[in-house]
């Protein structure tokens, strides 16, 4: 199993840009989920997903689109890319949405995508 | 509003004492909490768990202690390793897998 993969791995946009951050799990995970990271304000949930077809909002959602036709896939768009989207985006999956027997199964994470925005 | 919160930005231990990392939260909803561990250009992993229901829960080296009343958990790691030297992040959830992460802790193991 690949896991979680993300590509690319870095990317630079100008302001405006459009671009699609790809993610796909190979684990039939029914739930998938975006975050980004920035300097002292931990992982913030962007948009996530509890199935194919079914998509919802975070906490950071302006400026982001999800859609998941798919079970094993889960891109991120900008539409328009600002600075302010500077950031590491990490894409995670995990087999359930919510408890299983007292328990979260736990979310495994891709190793991100670096994204610059000048 | 940060509602998980990771106060030390750093910890530095030497190789073979204990590690302790805490961290606080301010939402009497959150009833899981999760440790994970992160590398450099590698996304987090999931290190340990626990429910409101307990107050403690060990796997090994690493024991997560939870004081509800006062909105605190903490990870202990005995003995600390040089491996252990990463990026350590708290985060609670109300009931769901959107979980809310703290800013993380960098630990750094020293020989």
């Amino acid at each position: 199993n690949a896991g979680v993969t993300q590509t690319p791995k870095f990317q630079v946009l100008k302001t405006g840009q459009s671009m699609t951050l790809q993610c796909a799990q190979d684990m039939n995970h029914e739930y998938m989920s975006w975050y980004r990271q920035d300097p002292g304000m931990g992982l913030r949930l962007i948009h996530y997903s509890v199935g194919a077809g079914i998509t919802d909002q975070g906490e950071v959602p302006n400026g982001y689109n999800v859609s998941r036709s798919t079970t094993e896939d889960f891109p991120l768009r900008l539409l328009s890319a600002a600075p302010s989207q500077t950031s590491v985006y990490f894409c995670a999956s995990s087999y359930s949405s919510g408890l299983l027997g007292g328990s979260f199964s736990p979310l495994h994470f891709g190793n991100g995508t670096r994204l610059t925005v000048t | 509003d940060q509602q998980v919160k990771q106060n030390s930005p750093s910890l530095s231990v030497q190789e073979g004492r204990i590690s302790i990392l805490n961290c606080d939260y301010t939402n009497s909803m959150f009833d899981y909490f999760l440790w994970y561990k992160k590398y450099p250009a590698e996304g987090p992993t999931f290190l340990i768990s626990i429910s409101s229901i307990k107050d403690k829960n060990e796997d090994g080296r690493f024991t997560v202690f939870l004081n509800k009343s006062a909105k605190h958990l903490s990870l202990h790691i005995v003995p600390s390793q040089p491996g252990d030297s990463a990026v350590y992040f708290c985060a609670a959830s109300a009931g769901a897998q959107k979980l809310v992460f703290g800013q993380g802790t960098r630990l750094t193991i020293n020989p």
